[in-house]
């Protein structure tokens, strides 16, 4: 049982680029999420989805985006890179939003140049 | 505006207790997590209250006040392994999770 995966562990990206990070889960989760953590500062939703073909925005959603085309996969897309968005980026699922905690994949640290 | 509120870094001797604070205003509450992080690691999930009182598990335990906004992660017979990041978080009335900074945790022999 792998939990939640998520590639690649580290990326540099120079300013203008796009890339996507790629998150799967295989514990038929139907809550994801992408957070974002800054030094000092508390996770931040960027994006969560409730379920294959819906998602919404969350606290910081400006330049990025995702879909969700399976339960098990959640892909996040920075579009035009930018110095703000050098991050470590999280991805998690969860059974349900009214009960139990979240499992968190092991991170993507970004560095944009 | 939505907050949570805990020390930045706390210092503690191996082998000795600790307990780390949380404050929290949020909209709504559904229950209150616990979560620890390891340098360059994902946080993992330590325990959760959503009613009012103790929750014990083996070393660490967890008490929530809801009156008060208030909550407290205890650590006993701290090992140095325990060296990191506890992460205090609360479901609002949206089932969101609003999480504090996190206190650093730093352990001396």
């Amino acid at each position: 049982n792998a939990g939640v995966t998520q590639t690649p562990k580290f990326r540099i990206l120079k300013i203008g680029q796009s890339m996507t990070l790629q998150c799967t889960q295989d514990m038929n989760h139907n809550y994801m999420y992408w957070y974002r953590q800054d030094p000092g500062m508390g996770l931040k939703l960027i994006y969560y989805s409730v379920g294959a073909g819906i998602t919404d925005k969350g606290e910081v959603p400006n330049g990025y985006n995702v879909s969700r085309s399976t339960t098990e996969d959640f892909p996040l897309r920075l579009e035009l890179a930018a110095p703000s968005q050098t991050s470590v980026y999280f991805c998690a699922s969860s059974y349900s939003a009214e009960t139990g905690g979240y499992t968190f994949g092991s991170g993507t640290r970004l560095t944009v140049v | 505006g939505q907050n949570i509120d805990q020390p930045t870094e706390m210092t503690a001797t191996e082998g000795a207790i600790v307990q780390i604070n949380c404050t929290y205003q949020t909209s709504g509450f559904n229950g209150l997590f616990w979560y620890q992080q390891h340098a360059g690691e994902a946080p993992t999930f330590l325990s959760y209250n959503v009613l009012d009182g103790l929750e014990e598990k083996g070393r660490f335990s967890s008490f929530l006040s809801r009156s008060k906004g208030y909550s407290y992660l205890l650590l006993k017979e701290l090992q140095m392994k325990d060296s990191a990041s506890y992460l205090c978080a609360v479901k609002d009335s949206n089932y969101q999770l609003i999480w504090g900074a996190g206190t650093k945790l730093i352990i001396k022999p």
